[in-house]
């Protein structure tokens, strides 16, 4: 079983619908991630959490939101979903070291 | 503006050969460099890492090299192998260990 999951694998929405993206793992690490790809301008950092009641903004935090349900357990959250939002959405996960960081597998995610 | 730098977005090599990546960064407080491979429809995975007080790390067929005052990384893979074609991220971690800034990925391709 993969260390770190996410779900859905992909999806199509519309402009101004809410969708979570769903983040699971299981390699008992208490930093967790999330980051979006965009073609050229590799991952970039949306939020991350240290621990279950830790939550920091990344580089690019705005219509976005979070939620860290359990240690296991980091969800994204598009309020209300624009087109410039089409992207792959990864999550990661690290331990208190923080240097390597382990990701999931992505979320593709268009929005129409 | 971004701190982490792929100029080269695609390289093509013969199999056998050596593959060069290379990454320059802008910041000096980034203090821990990684290298991470991402094949198509799956996330990002850890490769090489090197720390700011290394000019040098190796792992089998991968080495990565630092240039402190030129703010340059290259990863050498030798010798290249048609698996090894994939997506490579050049990432750099800030001082405080709590972000990691990426490039915008080189596209490797060794042919046969």
């Amino acid at each position: 079983d993969a260390d770190v999951t996410q779900t859905p694998r992909n999806r199509i929405t519309k402009t101004g619908k809410r969708i979570m993206l769903e983040c699971s793992q299981t390699k008992g690490h208490d930093r967790m991630y999330w980051y979006r790809q965009d073609p050229g301008l590799g991952l970039r950092l949306i939020y991350y959490s240290f621990d279950v009641k830790d939550i920091n903004k990344g580089e690019i935090s705005d219509g976005y939101s979070v939620s860290r349900q359990a240690q296991a357990k980091f969800s994204l959250s598009l309020e209300s979903a624009i087109p410039n939002q089409t992207a792959l959405y990864f999550c990661a996960t690290s331990d208190l070291l923080g240097k390597t960081q382990y990701f999931g597998p992505g979320t593709r995610l268009l929005v129409l | 503006d971004q701190q982490v730098k792929q100029n080269s977005p695609s390289l093509s090599v013969q199999e056998g050969r050596i593959s060069i990546l290379n990454c320059d960064y802008t910041n000096s407080m980034f203090d821990y460099f990684l290298w991470y491979k991402k094949y198509p429809a799956e996330g990002p995975t850890f490769l090489i890492s090197i720390s700011s007080i290394k000019d040098k790390n190796e792992d089998g067929r991968f080495t990565v090299f630092l240039n402190k005052s030129a703010k340059h990384l290259s990863l050498h893979i030798v010798p290249s192998q048609p698996g090894d074609s994939a997506v490579y991220f050049c990432a750099a971690l800030n001082n405080a260990g709590n972000m990691l800034t990426f490039g915008g990925g080189t596209r490797l391709m060794v042919k046969p």
